[in-house]
């Protein structure tokens, strides 16, 4: 299996722009997740699916960050409008709730996201 | 409110001695705890998984041992490598509910010197 994929590695973009990060899990995980890593915050949850039902958000900053998983192989992270302090590196991640669950996440090489 | 602590400053070791990471938490009560490493412009990448009822775990070079009186988990890496040199996060996962959904600590960088 080729891991999580994430798209893109990198963008730059101006203020105001609308940005999408886009993601493809592993194949037959059930669980995805949305990661906003910064030097000040760490890695933080924004919003996990499971079975491409949204579970929880409550770590979506803002309503400017919008989410969605279509189907089991694709989920994108939307924000609307962008702005500088929404500059971090974005990580997708999945994992299996087959067998033992260890709740093991498979994270992608996240979208280093830069706002002017 | 709930909080994983690492250690912020860089811990510096010298070629195959013992490096000690040091996780403590508060407010929680984990039903696991996991250690991953992360490489600079890389996601993280799961390592070890201990259950709250374990005390020690072990992966050939590496030792993870969980206290929940504490509320801490040490992970050491043995005879170290500069191989070794990356940031290195532990992660709680809460014992309520159905779904196991960890929580990051910031993490602590590792510099292995030769």
């Amino acid at each position: 299996d080729a891991g999580v994929i994430q798209s893109p590695r990198h963008e730059v973009t101006e203020m105001g722009q609308e940005v999408t990060l886009r993601c493809k899990p592993i194949s037959g995980h059930d669980y995805l997740f949305w990661y906003r890593q910064t030097m000040m915050r760490g890695l933080e949850l924004l919003i996990y699916f499971n079975n491409n039902v949204p579970i929880d958000d409550s770590g979506m900053p803002e309503d400017r960050f919008s989410a969605k998983m279509p189907n089991a192989s694709f989920s994108t992270l939307k924000i609307q409008p962008s702005e500088p302090r929404d500059s971090a590196v974005y990580f997708c991640a999945s994992s299996s709730s087959g067998g033992t669950n260890t709740g093991e996440l498979f994270f992608g090489e996240g979208s280093r996201l830069t706002v002017l | 409110s709930q909080k994983i602590e690492q250690n912020s400053e860089a811990l510096n070791i010298q070629e195959g001695k013992t490096a000690t990471l040091t996780c403590n938490y508060t407010n929680y009560s984990p039903a696991y705890l996991q250690w991953y490493r992360q490489d600079p412009g890389r996601g993280p990448v799961f390592l070890l998984l201990i259950r709250e009822n374990e005390k020690e775990k072990r992966k050939e070079r590496l030792k993870v041992t969980f206290d929940t009186t504490l509320k801490q988990s040490l992970f050491h890496i043995t005879a170290s490598q500069p191989a070794d040199s990356a940031t290195y996060l532990c992660a709680l996962a809460p014992s309520s509910g159905g779904s196991y959904i960890p929580t990051f600590g910031r993490g602590t960088s590792l510099i292995v010197h030769p």
